[in-house]
């Protein structure tokens, strides 16, 4: 069964830090891309960060770029978001997706709650 | 960025009767339009992608179509199961996938 799985989420003060891990099986993680997207309380969903297959090409959202760092080791099976310069807009269910089909994102992790807070 | 519009925001349809999504997208998106089901506390699952073609498992009352740059997502007869929130994706720009706002399915 292929599955993912999410942890690291949290309550942390606004310009804090968070370290998000996504463990995957079920499959061969170097041969996917794979992605984060995350869901503010009774939002919808908003793609926050890609990265290939080798982790060799990475892409951020707009509203992310330069707090947020993706990677990933396959070796361990695991994908990551280093989150830094913590904001209350960033509280959120994060989830990370595995991309097929060229673009759709199947299965997706049951998400790690994060929230900003004071 | 592509804008994806869903419409309705919220649907009632009986149980047993037919359900009508739409999707608009801001721009063409060729066929590189998937669609989600998201019930809550769980994550979303994929349902159609490439605008028609039906994810592994997902039962065959669930049909996607497009034409330019209107898709629809169409569930034939609603079980109670289908009631949630559904979302279409957009990913013909990659990587700058985008969603639409969802449209939640109630029970009538």
């Amino acid at each position: 069964e292929v599955k993912l799985v999410e942890s690291g989420g949290g309550l942390v003060q606004p310009g804090g830090s968070l370290r998000l891990s996504c463990a995957t099986s079920g499959f061969t993680l170097s041969s996917y891309e794979m992605r984060w997207v995350r869901q503010a309380p009774g939002k919808g969903l908003e793609w926050i960060s890609y990265i290939s297959s080798s982790g060799s090409t990475i892409y951020y959202a707009d509203s992310v770029k330069g707090r947020f760092t993706i990677s990933r080791d396959n070796a361990k099976n695991s994908l990551y978001l280093q989150m830094n310069s913590l904001r209350a807009e960033d509280t959120a269910a994060y989830y990370c997706a595995r991309e097929v089909y060229n673009g759709g994102f199947d299965p997706w992790g049951l998400g790690t709650l994060v929230t900003v807070s004071s | 960025e592509i804008v994806m519009t869903q419409s309705p925001a919220t649907l009632s349809v009986s149980l047993g009767e037919r359900a009508t999504l739409s999707c608009r997208a801001s721009q063409s998106v060729s066929y590189n339009l998937a669609w989600y089901q998201q019930k809550p506390g769980q994550a979303p699952r994929l349902l159609i992608h490439g605008a028609s073609t039906r994810a592994p498992g997902i039962p065959d009352r669930f049909s996607g179509s497009w034409s330019g740059t209107e898709f629809t997502l169409t569930i034939s007869s609603l079980q109670s199961e289908d009631f949630a929130v559904y979302y279409c994706q957009q990913y013909n720009t990659w990587p700058m996938y985008t969603f639409g706002q969802g449209t939640k399915l109630e029970i009538k």
